[in-house]
């Protein structure tokens, strides 16, 4: 039941964008998205629930793509502040507890 | 409000041994969750309580248990460490004014030799 995630990793340039992507085999009630800096706790970013409503932050955009059971996070023009790994975590139903994936590392450098 | 606390940050076990791993939350959130987290393998799920008196297996219970103080702590428990349980282990809660988001605490860093 984990989600998929690609790419593992990537490295960008400052003001560069990126995609990253989270697949499930089962149909989903919602995903989310949380940032771990290096020896740091996981912290939220977004929801994004079945019927198109988003919650998170402002500066993030990410999309679900219900008949694929797909999400994608996308970050544009992308600052030093954005290095870290990227987690979806997918959820069956709501209520349920979340499934994580086993992350992207990003690396923005100067 | 310190938001989820978790003791202790850092221990060292001898195969064999237990140990308690315990979690606090000061945001009046009713579902807790513990965690474990192994290098390339993301968050593995090891057990969540979704309201006080309740708590349920994740997708890797074997090893643990769990148990729900109160509506505020939610420990956890090694009775046998073994090295394959050497992790990171985080405290998570969720339930408040936005029920989705989980608020993750400083994690305990385990080592079993």
């Amino acid at each position: 039941q984990q989600p998929v995630q690609s790419p593992q990793a990537v490295i960008l340039r400052e003001g560069e964008d990126a995609v990253i992507n989270c697949s499930s085999s089962k149909a989903l009630y919602s995903v989310h998205w949380y940032r771990q800096k290096h020896g740091e706790a996981p912290v939220f970013l977004m929801i994004l629930l079945k019927g198109g409503e988003q919650k998170g932050h402002e500066k993030i955009s990410a999309s679900f793509n219900e008949k694929k059971q797909q999400s994608s996070l996308y970050l544009t023009a992308s600052q030093l502040s954005y290095s870290g790994t990227y987690f979806c975590g997918t959820e069956l139903y709501s209520g349920y507890a979340l499934n994580f994936g086993k992350g992207t590392s990003l690396l923005v450098t100067p | 409000n310190a938001g989820v606390t978790q003791t202790p940050k850092f221990q060292v076990l001898k195969t064999g041994q237990s140990m308690t791993l315990q979690c606090a939350q000061d945001m009046n959130h009713n579902s807790m969750y513990w965690y474990r987290q192994d290098p390339g393998m993301g968050l593995r799920l090891i057990y969540y309580s979704a309201s006080e008196g309740t708590t349920d297996k994740g997708e890797v219970p074997n090893g643990y248990n769990v148990s729900r103080l109160n509506k505020r702590e939610f420990s956890l428990r090694l009775e046998s460490a073994a090295p394959s349980q050497t992790s990171v282990y985080f405290c998570a809660s969720s339930g408040g004014q936005d029920p989705y988001e989980q608020y993750f605490g400083p994690g305990t860093r385990l080592t079993v030799t």
